[in-house]
């Protein structure tokens, strides 16, 4: 598979543990996008890397939120102390000319 | 005011019909406009990039205004499979990152 691959897929953690999701592009695209989305609404920027340079973080990625692309290739979206407000399908995208969506990994926060 | 905003739906037609929704976006630097069609639970997938000319594939044929910020799609001859959410999203050229609606969504019955 060529695609985007995202970890875990499904997330169930208690409000207040830290949870780290894992995002590997497709081969060879030095941009790469965290997306979030809820139910009923489109995806929501959050952060994106030109290789391993983080270059814009929305507003929306408040200090609980870190994201790390080391080597310029995987990609990891950590958010500490979860709260019950981040349940949300956390979409990793990569990109040469086209963005090519991951599956996401949906999180719920008891 | 959200940057991109669709009519909502749901459009419930039969198959075999034509159906057709727009959206309009904020932004006047938008400079990239796409539809991306997600399934329940799936991500966003790439349908087709639209083109100041308006540009057709296959079946589906997307127009951009941009003097009035809107973006069209129409689906002609609906088949059961183009049940899905649409959304539309744009895009300035620096950065890629992607500004989505929160979606039409059309049911196509037998």
């Amino acid at each position: 598979d060529t695609g985007v691959s995202q970890n875990p897929r499904h997330k169930i953690t208690k409000r207040g543990q830290n949870v780290t999701f894992r995002c590997d592009p497709i081969s060879e695209h030095n941009r790469l996008y965290w997306y979030r989305q809820t139910l009923g609404q489109g995806p929501e920027f959050l952060t994106y890397f030109q290789n391993e340079a983080q270059l814009e973080k929305s507003r929306l990625l408040s200090d609980r939120f870190s994201a790390e692309r080391p080597k310029g290739s995987f990609s990891t979206l950590e958010i500490q102390r979860t709260e019950q407000g981040d349940s949300a399908m956390y979409l990793c995208a990569s990109q040469a000319n086209t963005q090519y969506f991951g599956p996401g990994t949906r999180l719920t926060v008891l | 005011r959200k940057e991109v905003e669709q009519d909502p739906g749901p459009f419930n037609v039969p198959e075999g019909a034509t159906v057709a929704f727009n959206c309009t976006y904020s932004n006047s630097a938008s400079q990239s406009f796409f539809w991306y069609r997600q399934d329940c639970r799936k991500e966003p997938k790439l349908l087709m990039s639209v083109y100041s000319s308006g540009n057709e594939d296959g079946r589906f044929t997307a127009q951009l205004n941009r003097a009035s910020q809107y973006i069209s799609l129409l689906i002609r001859d609906s088949k059961l499979s183009d049940s899905a959410t649409y959304l539309c999203v744009v895009s300035d050229s620096n950065d890629y990152k992607l500004s989505f609606g929160a979606g039409t969504t059309v049911t196509v019955r037998a």
